[in-house]
């Protein structure tokens, strides 16, 4: 198998602070990491791509100053939404792939952020 | 023009009946093409994989035709299980290289299986 968990599944935040979401693999090593974004009746939008041990490559649009995504280790990365605004309040996905596998990606349960 | 573009949907059938998804997309450099199913506030979970010669899953048909970069879903005999939304999803490799893939996902059109 090939798991993979968010956590939280949900916050709610105040605008002006940061929340953090952490993806992790749990029974495989992740040699990458997506993060994706998905508001209400849209298509999950890709934000960033993470590889262990690098920074990661921000889809055109995205802020990285705003969306920090760090990739520590290879079951773990985490974003951080800083400085959080209404117009985040979105269903943030994460995904892994493995290493001899790169092109079959396994979801995480999603995070669902609302910033009042 | 969107990468990746399907029926806007919804469809609303009766139980029993046969439903067709169609979804094109326009970067010919896309390799394999997929399926999935999402619930209300869930994950995208991998429904089929698409192949160009056809292939079939139970109820499920799915089919590619690369030269009019086009794929359709077609579902049989509806149950009610299957209310959801269903989305095309195409995998490239990544502009940036390293050897990544990247998934770019349709709107999505979703499906309500009326008893």
């Amino acid at each position: 198998g090939a798991v993979v968990s968010q956590h939280p599944s949900w916050v709610i935040c105040k605008s002006g602070t940061s929340v953090k979401i952490e993806c992790r693999s749990l029974d495989f090593q992740a040699t990458t990491m997506f993060w994706y974004r998905q508001f209400p009746k849209q298509s999950l939008m890709l934000m960033a791509t993470s590889n262990e041990g690098s920074k990661a490559t921000y889809e055109q649009g995205v802020e990285k100053d705003k969306f920090l995504i760090n990739h520590a280790s290879l079951t773990l990365s985490t974003l951080t939404v800083t400085s959080a605004h209404p117009e985040d309040s979105s269903f943030y996905i994460c995904s892994a792939t493995k290493p001899l596998a790169p092109s079959e990606q396994y979801f995480g349960p999603g995070t669902r952020l609302t910033v009042t | 023009r969107k990468e990746v573009e399907q029926d806007p949907g919804p469809f609303n059938v009766p139980e029993g009946a046969t439903v067709a998804f169609n979804c094109t997309y326009s970067n010919s450099a896309s390799q394999s093409f997929f399926w999935y199913r999402q619930d209300c506030r869930k994950e995208p979970k991998l429904l089929m994989s698409v192949y160009s010669s056809g292939n079939e899953d139970g109820r499920f048909t799915a089919q590619l035709n690369r030269a009019s970069q086009y794929i359709s879903l077609l579902i049989r005999d509806s149950k009610l299980s299957d209310s959801a939304t269903y989305l095309c999803v195409v995998n490239r490799l990544a502009y940036s290289g390293a050897g990544s893939y990247q998934l770019t996902f349709g709107k999505g059109t979703k499906l309500s299986v009326i008893p």
